[in-house]
Order: structure tokens, then C-alpha cells, then sequence
């Protein structure tokens, strides 16, 4: 099956400079990449998605890459403020047939003031 | 208002003591699935269902089952829980596993 490793674990980054996350994932077939935000106490909510048939996806400051031949993908979160403070968790996800969606162990982000 | 929700919020039980653990959704979801959620080992699937009387293990479905007997909802049961089912449940639901996950609150439960 699917096997998400993510790193750092943890991530300690200066306000307004940036943030990158990686993830690696064993499966050439999946090709659906999620990655969630997770604020201490709350629930898990979707920031931003890459499917397989593009390279990079942005949202304002919020960018995810892929790489298929490497097999890994990556967040980048620029000018990071404190509300970035969180949890990020990549995942990915198979072709038909394969409905699983496998999560990374997370990444607990700090915005240092 | 589209939710999903689950209950109850906070469980303290002792092993062997069967539970269930409910979860609805108001959204017409197809795809609905639960996790446990462990210090350093992130999300887990435990189980997940693409519709109506079709279900699937995750990748940690021992010492659960599930159901889903109506769309809307999904519960999760212990059958026997022990010790290492204590932990934060989410139940989530979507159109499809390649689409947005709308988790519920969380049920943090503890195997005495």
C-alpha cells in the first residue's frame, strides 16, 4: 500500500520569511495530493490540492509542487505570519480502484514573532 | 448548514466495554471515512465507505467496525476496545476520496 513519509516534524520559521514542507510518497499510481491545516483544538481543513497532471498549484501565499518522477511534493507558504501557526499534514491518494487516503505523520509549524 | 457531526465529543470507557461512535453528515457525501489521530503518526485511515452498503479497511482497521446502512451516516463501533484505542477520532466526509475532506469535531476516547 500508499506510505506518506513528511518532513521536519517540526518547523521553527521567522514571521514574513518563508516555509517549506516535503513529502514523499511511495506509490507511482496515486495522483491526487492533499494538504491539510490543523490549528491546536480544531479539526483537520484542506488548504490547498495538487492533482497529477500539474507541476505546481498556488493560492495567494500558499504554494504546493510535485515532482512524479521523485515521487515527492511539497508546501511552500511564503511572508509566514502567526495564524500560520499549525499543524500540516501532506497526503496522497491512488488511482481508481485505490479509494485510501494516506496522511504524513505532520509537520508542526511556528511562526516565531 | 453543512456539517459533519459527531458524538459523543469525549469518552472515558474501560476494555472490553463495547462502544459506538456516531457520525452524520448533511451534505448527501458519498465518501465518508474515519481516522485516529496519535501523537507523531499523524491520521490514519481506520475505515472508509464510497457509498451505501460499500466499505473498505483503511490501513489500521483492526479492532473497529463499521456501517452504512443510510448516507448520512457512519457510525464507528468498538466491538472489545482496549488500552490502545485510546485516542482522537475524526469522522470525515466528501464527494469522493479526490475531494475536499469535511472533518467533524473529533471524539477524543479513553480505553481504561
Amino acid at each position: 500500500g500508499e506510505n506518506v513519509e513528511q518532513h521536519p516534524s517540526t518547523l521553527s520559521v521567522q514571521e514574513g520569511d518563508s516555509a517549506v514542507i516535503k513529502c514523499t510518497y511511495s506509490d507511482s499510481a496515486s495522483n491526487y495530493f492533499p494538504w491539510y491545516k490543523q490549528e491546536l483544538g480544531k479539526r483537520p481543513q484542506l488548504i490547498i490540492d495538487i492533482r497529477s497532471n500539474v507541476g505546481e498549484k498556488k493560492d495567494q501565499r500558499i504554494a504546493v509542487t510535485l515532482n512524479k518522477t521523485a515521487k515527492h511534493f511539497s508546501l511552500h507558504i511564503t511572508e509566514t505570519q502567526p495564524e500560520d501557526s499549525a499543524v500540516y499534514f501532506c497526503a496522497a491518494t491512488g488511482d481508481f480502484g485505490n479509494e485510501k487516503l494516506t496522511f504524513g505523520t505532520g509537520t508542526r509549524l511556528t511562526i516565531i514573532p | 448548514e453543512a456539517q459533519v457531526t459527531q458524538n459523543p465529543r469525549y469518552l472515558i470507557t474501560v476494555t472490553g466495554k463495547k462502544l459506538t461512535v456516531t457520525c452524520s453528515q448533511n451534505m448527501n457525501h458519498e465518501y465518508m471515512s474515519w481516522y485516529r489521530q496519535d501523537p507523531g503518526l499523524g491520521l490514519r485511515q481506520i475505515y472508509y465507505s464510497m457509498n451505501v452498503e460499500v466499505t473498505d479497511k483503511g490501513d489500521v482497521p483492526e479492532g473497529y467496525k463499521v456501517s452504512r446502512k443510510e448516507k448520512r451516516n457512519f457510525p464507528l463501533i468498538l466491538e472489545s476496545p482496549s488500552p490502545n484505542q485510546t485516542s482522537l477520532y475524526f469522522c470525515a466526509s466528501s464527494l469522493g476520496v479526490k475531494n475536499i475532506q469535511y472533518f467533524g469535531a473529533g471524539t477524543r476516547l479513553s480505553v481504561l
